[in-house]
């Protein structure tokens, strides 16, 4: 299995809802990713785990919670979202860093509106 | 001035056609990334080097260290290739990839 999967793959919210994005991995891979894209631009890294432990969180607003509860599935929890965090969110997994050069395989990312 | 920097932004093709996209970096590298992007979708790995060239069906992508500079080649170009390119470099430092702008290309039959 050399597949990353994300669900849902559309999500529509208010501003006052919570809601939780998920994605998982069965590659043993032991870092996982979250990033933020907007239309027409690359990626933003926000959050990195690397052994089920948070390692890089890039200054992320408190409005977006990462949650590693096993070292397949890696959750973002969203509560008190603002339009402009509508995007894409992507998720990504790779061996541990390291000196090793780990290729990241992205999941087909889901797709948030804010209302 | 961006660590990578990708060109063309954007690039029109005749179906058949040999696309070169190029890619500079400015910082120590371990590897190199080229990643495809379907309109609306995820991203799917097609390259990681660390040195010289790897092909993949249709694909080549070289890599020249010393110059910082990488090149992606679409041979024998199709519609299907339509999508946005982007070429992200892993520090030396870490897993952290630093990705460029992308570039869009279009194929037209």
């Amino acid at each position: 299995d050399t597949e990353v999967t994300q669900t849902p793959k559309h999500l529509v919210m208010g501003m006052t809802n919570k809601k939780s994005l998920k994605c998982e991995q069965h590659m043993g891979h032991r870092a996982m990713y979250w990033y933020k894209q907007k239309a027409k631009k690359p990626p933003e890294l926000m959050f990195v785990y690397s052994y089920e432990k948070l390692s890089i969180n890039e200054s992320v607003p408190s409005r977006f919670s990462p949650e590693c509860p096993n070292s397949s599935l890696l959750n973002l929890h969203l509560h008190a979202l603002q339009p402009e965090d509508s995007a894409l969110y992507l998720c990504a997994s790779s061996r541990p860093s390291g000196r090793l050069n780990n290729e990241q395989f992205f999941g087909p990312g889901t797709r948030l509106t804010v209302l | 001035k961006n660590e990578v920097e990708q060109s063309p932004q954007n690039l029109t093709a005749q179906e058949g056609e040999f696309i070169t996209i190029n890619c500079s970096y400015s910082v120590g590298i371990s590897a190199l990334h080229w990643l495809q992007q379907h309109p609306g979708g995820g991203i799917v790995s097609l390259f990681m080097l660390s040195s010289g060239k790897k092909k993949h069906g249709r694909l080549i992508a070289t890599i020249n260290i010393q110059e910082k500079h990488s090149s992606l080649h679409i041979t024998a170009s199709h519609p299907r290739d339509s999508a946005v390119y982007i070429c992200a470099v892993q520090e030396t430092s870490g897993s952290r990839l630093t990705f460029g702008e992308g570039t869009q290309l279009t194929v037209n039959p």
